[in-house]
């Protein structure tokens, strides 16, 4: 059964660096896209990029200069760094996989992490 | 980027009965080599991630109830439960995976009546 999970800090203080880590576990990080997206409160969702298991990224243009998704796969875990954060950065994160090697729909999420960008 | 866009944003109905919900993408998500639509609709119920229950923009998710139906017509998408449960209230959000970066609409929250 495979499953995701968020780690990392609820609150983070106005230009620092929002680090999150999602673990997974009944599959292997050597497939797939593995993705962070958010939610904003009352927004919707708003894909951040992902990490192919061959190590290419994407990212969304609108955070492109801030953002870093990194894949530990001795650990089966992948990782978001978001720099410079603004209260527009609070959000609740989802880390989610592919459905397949080819296609980026999402049945796989984590249960989601809130984060709240605040002094 | 693509532009995603639900409507309603909210209905309400009876149990029972059918609930139509709308997305529409301000351009082609078809894909000619494998005539496909890549459009997915996902269920979010209050404190819980998205749900998958429908992509290629009409293929049911394994495990999903056939009361819920996607179809397509050209960059209209629509998501039908054919008998609203009261274990279907929630927002529904569609989905493109067409062309980065991946968008999603709004949401249409759904409602009983």
């Amino acid at each position: 059964q495979v499953q995701l999970q968020e780690s990392g800090p609820g609150l983070v203080k106005p230009s620092e660096t929002l680090s999150l880590t999602c673990t997974v576990s009944g599959a292997s990080t050597n497939s797939y896209f593995w993705s962070w997206i958010r939610q904003p409160p009352g927004k919707r969702l708003e894909w951040i990029g992902y990490i192919y298991y061959s190590g290419s990224t994407s990212y969304n243009p609108s955070l492109k200069s801030r953002v870093t998704i990194s894949l530990d796969k001795s650990k089966n875990q992948f990782s978001l760094e978001l720099t410079s954060v603004t209260a527009a950065d609070t959000a609740v994160y989802y880390c989610a996989r592919s459905q397949d090697d080819s296609s980026v729909f999402y049945y796989y999420w984590g249960q989601g992490t809130p984060v709240t960008v605040s002094s | 980027d693509i532009v995603m866009t639900q409507s309603p944003d909210s209905l309400a109905v009876s149990l029972g009965e059918r609930a139509t919900i709308s997305c529409k993408s301000s351009q082609s998500v078809f894909k000619g080599s494998n005539h496909k639509n890549y459009v997915a609709w996902y269920q979010q119920k209050a404190g819980q991630p998205p749900h998958l229950l429908i992509y290629w923009a009409s293929t049911r998710q394994s495990g999903v109830p056939d009361r819920f139906s996607g179809s397509e017509s050209g960059t209209d998408f629509t998501l039908t439960i054919s008998s609203l449960q009261a274990e279907d209230v929630a927002v529904y959000y569609c989905h493109q995976y067409y062309s980065r970066p991946y968008t999603f609409g709004q949401g249409t929250r759904v409602e009983i009546k």
